[in-house]
């Protein structure tokens, strides 16, 4: 699977979107990028993916640049339970590859 | 449906015993996975199962630990003997292959403190 870059920690005012990057120069053609996050203390959390189409769903919008290195995870209007560890993960999808490797992620903090 | 269920919670133990950790995936659900969360390390996957039998052990640290999956809505993950560099989180996670999704349903997880 292709790695993947992200900032280590970003802040946000509440009410405002979070953009959270991450680059993935190395991504192969069959490769999904997934985004999910961790609030603190539970699991992690299935956010949105894609493979080289925006995607938006009920909490997230997945922006993928047309070459597919990098994307940008946007939380239109962030509140305080936004507050999270955000990891972007780049692995093939489908049956027989479910597997998931998880990178240091990026911690967003959402402030009043 | 209540998700994915880990029992214990918490754990807390003395150095040499015995630790089992049990997970109840998703009904349907047939991946079952294992990770390890620390702040040093961060979440690793320990191993996953496919149809209960397991396709990937390459994350398990030692001998010391080892995953069963005996049917479809029961697995666990025993450390024998438990040191106190085990103490971690330990999350159980299920999935639905046939889903081109891939998502991931985590539990809870369960807070191990060896001491």
């Amino acid at each position: 699977d292709a790695k993947t870059t992200q900032p280590p920690s970003m802040d946000c005012a509440e009410g405002r979107a979070a953009n959270l990057p991450c680059n993935h120069s190395t991504i192969s053609g069959n490769e999904y990028v997934y985004w999910y996050r961790q609030i603190h203390s539970q699991g992690p959390q299935y956010i949105i993916h894609g493979l080289k189409n925006n995607e938006t769903n009920e909490m997230a919008s997945l922006i993928i640049t047309e070459d597919r290195k990098s994307s940008t995870l946007i939380l239109p209007h962030a509140t305080l339970r936004d507050t999270a560890v955000y990891y972007c993960i780049v692995r093939v999808a489908g049956a027989g590859f479910q597997k998931l490797v998880f990178g240091t992620g990026t911690r967003l903090l959402v402030s009043p | 449906d209540a998700g994915v269920i880990q029992s214990p919670r918490h754990e807390v133990t003395e150095m040499g015993q015995e630790v089992t950790l049990r997970c109840k995936p998703i009904s349907g659900h047939d991946y079952l996975f294992w990770y390890r969360q620390t702040m040093m390390r961060g979440l690793e996957l320990l191993i996953y199962f496919n149809n209960n039998v397991p396709i990937d052990d390459s994350g398990m640290p030692e001998d010391r630990f080892s995953a069963k999956m005996p049917n479809a809505s029961f697995s666990t993950l025993k450390i024998q003997p438990s040191e106190p560099r085990d103490s971690a989180v330990y999350f159980c996670a299920s999935s639905l292959g046939s889903r081109k999704t891939g998502e991931l349903f985590f539990g809870e997880g369960s807070r191990l403190t060896v001491l």
